[in-house]
């Protein structure tokens, strides 16, 4: 079946610092990820939309210079988050759908924690 | 805006029980999914339901979709303790002219031996 792999898995950066996701679809061609953020006991918010090759669609209060995703080929998509701080800390999540497909996969989501 | 909503938040249940979750959202939508999430894990696909009258079965596990009343329910028969885990509902829909996946707040359910 489809797969969707993040990387890395867990991360732990300082604060101030900027680090990077991946998104990879392994084995079908991706034109829409979805990038979700979900905080301990709660559920996944919706974070931001992308389209291959065309600019991210950002959740209201999301800060688009902050959280920069690239969406460049059919099978990645980045998310960086810049100048992290502690409250950014969190389980970050993506997740792929494919052309014409119902479905959509989800990778096995980064833990990403600011000292 | 699109709102998901799921009630109960938080579900401690006998084994050997029945129960339902449900699954509220505001707009109109040509999808839903369920999923369970394992705590520290990512999210395991159970069903997408594509249309209304929609009923899926796996295991011990039934979804439906009633999309009139945008609805769906998740369905537990007999529940063991390998249940015990997250579930969230996930709508599919137009919205602010992005199709988005909105997720429902998630249920926690516990099952007690």
């Amino acid at each position: 079946g489809a797969v969707v792999s993040q990387h890395p898995s867990r991360v732990i950066c300082k604060s101030g610092t900027s680090v990077k996701i991946e998104c990879r679809s392994l084995d079908f061609q991706a034109t829409t990820m979805f990038w979700y953020r979900q905080f301990p006991k709660q559920s996944l918010m919706l974070m931001a939309t992308s389209n291959e090759g065309s600019k991210a669609t950002y959740e209201q209060g999301v800060e688009k210079d902050k959280f920069l995703i690239n969406h460049a080929s059919l099978t990645l998509s980045t998310l960086t988050v810049t100048s992290a701080h502690p409250e950014d800390s969190s389980f970050y999540i993506c997740s792929a759908k494919g052309v014409g497909g119902n479905t959509i996969y989800f990778g096995e989501g980064s833990w990403l924690t600011v000292v | 805006e699109l709102k998901v909503e799921q009630n109960p938040l938080f579900l401690s249940m006998q084994e050997g029980k029945n129960y339902t979750i449900y699954c509220n959202y505001s707009t109109t939508s040509d999808r839903l999914y369920w999923y369970r999430q394992d705590p520290g894990k990512s999210l395991e696909s159970l069903f997408v339901l594509l249309s209304n009258g929609a009923v899926k079965q796996e295991g011990r596990l039934m979804a439906s979709l009633d999309t009139k009343a945008r609805l769906s329910t998740l369905h537990i028969t007999a529940a063991v303790h390998d249940l015990s885990a997250t579930y969230f509902c996930a709508v599919g829909a137009w919205t602010s002219g992005t199709y988005k996946y909105i997720f429902g707040t998630g249920t926690r359910l516990k099952v007690l031996a």
